[in-house]
This record gives C-alpha cells, structure tokens and sequence, in this order.
C-alpha cells in the first residue's frame, strides 16, 4: 500500500522557468510533510517542510503547497537552475516528533539549459 | 550543520558472508536512527528504527535476525546484513534526527552480493 505517491516519474525543465513537482498522500493522519533532493548514490538532502497547520512555506527558491482536503502537496521551484537537476522525494510523518517516514517513488528532474 | 558518515560507500560480498554498515552522527547525538533501503528506481523504505541502548524496532516483513542493528552508543549505529545473498543486494541508508526540522541521512552504502 503505497500511503505517499509521486505519479510523475520524471519531470523536464527549462532553465529559469519554474519547476512544479506533485505529491498525493492516502493517510489523513499524515500531519507534517517534507521534501528532500537526492544524487545518485548520495543519501537525500533536506529541502523544506510543512506542518498541516500551514498551507504554504517558503524559503528562498522553494515553496512548499499543502492541500490538506485533497491530500495534496506540490514543491515549486523558481527560477529553476541546472543544479536542480535530481532526484525529488516527498516524505511523510503522523506527528513532527514521531520520526517515523514514508517516502514517495521520486521524480527525476531535469533542469535543461 | 549535522553530518551523518555513513561506511563504507561500497561493498561487494560473497554470497554467504556477513557485511557491516556503520552510520555516525559526527557533530550531534542521535538517540534514534533509521534504516532505509532502496531499490533501484523506487522509494526508500524504512527497514527498523535503531534505539540507542535497546532493541531495533522493526518494520513488518523486515526479518530482524538477518538484519541485526546495534546502537551501542549516542553516535554509532551499526547494520549487519548476515549470510547475504544475491538479493539483498541494495542501497541502504541511515538517518537520524539533529534537532533541525527534517532528517539528515548518510550518504548510504551501495551493497552487492556475488
């Protein structure tokens, strides 16, 4: 039973426009959600996160959506860059304290110049 | 900021053997770690919540006696993955938290068992 899903297994951009990546979630005691970056064979950065309270955060290039009656979130980059080219996972905890993730499949993104 | 030095990066083994994986928090202490894996072109998924000075907790269908976790101190973590075989061939990854909204993860260990 996949709780987080990322539909869209990859995702291609142009430079300086901006880069919207979709995640969906199933379990309505999800309450905290978070975006990480990943390489090849490097472990997952930290990107943004979101608290259900909320329904946006921001920081820098990166805002974060959180549609709670869809179950819904989206990243949002812009101006996209050539250094954002990755692998994109959404996560998901039933409390900001519980520890305990459930991640997406990803989203290969592909900043092209 | 917080670092986690997951080793070694990559191991290749003999089916039948034994490898270690260790995952320090190197500037923080981290009374709890995570163990994902990750098979190519899919998500991570959380194998066992390591608990410093007590036992692993497990996820359902993760067997905890081929996969044996230790977390003797505030920043070691170990994984054994014992009498590997060709399918537990895989990316595994710690993580722990430092305090700072999100999970700082290693850089994982790239396992392949021959």
């Amino acid at each position: 039973d996949q709780q987080v899903k990322q539909n869209s297994p990859s995702l291609s951009v142009q430079e300086g426009r901006i880069s919207i990546l979709n995640c969906d979630y199933t379990n309505s005691m999800f309450d905290y959600f978070l975006w990480y970056k990943k390489y090849p064979a490097e472990g997952p950065t930290f990107l943004i996160s979101i608290s259900s309270i909320k329904d946006k955060n921001e920081d820098g290039r990166f805002t974060v959506f959180l549609n709670k009656s869809a179950k819904h979130l989206s990243l949002h980059i812009v101006p996209s860059q050539p250094g954002d080219s990755a692998v994109y996972f959404c996560a998901a905890s039933a409390s900001q304290g519980a520890q305990k993730l459930v991640f997406g499949q990803g989203t290969r993104l592909t900043i092209n110049p | 900021g917080a670092v986690v030095s997951q080793h070694p990066s990559r191991v290749i083994c003999k089916s039948g053997t034994s490898v270690k994986i260790e995952c320090r928090s190197l500037d923080f202490q981290a009374t709890t770690m995570f163990w994902y894996r990750q098979f190519p072109k899919q998500s991570l998924m959380l194998m066992a919540t390591s608990n410093e000075g007590s036992k692993a907790t497990y996820e359902q269908g993760v067997e905890k006696d081929k996969f044996l976790i230790n977390h003797a101190s505030l920043t070691l973590s170990t994984l054994t993955v014992t009498s590997a075989h060709p399918e537990d061939s895989s990316f595994y990854i710690c993580s722990a938290r430092d305090g700072r909204p999100g999970y700082t993860f290693g850089s994982g260990t790239r396992l392949t068992v021959v």
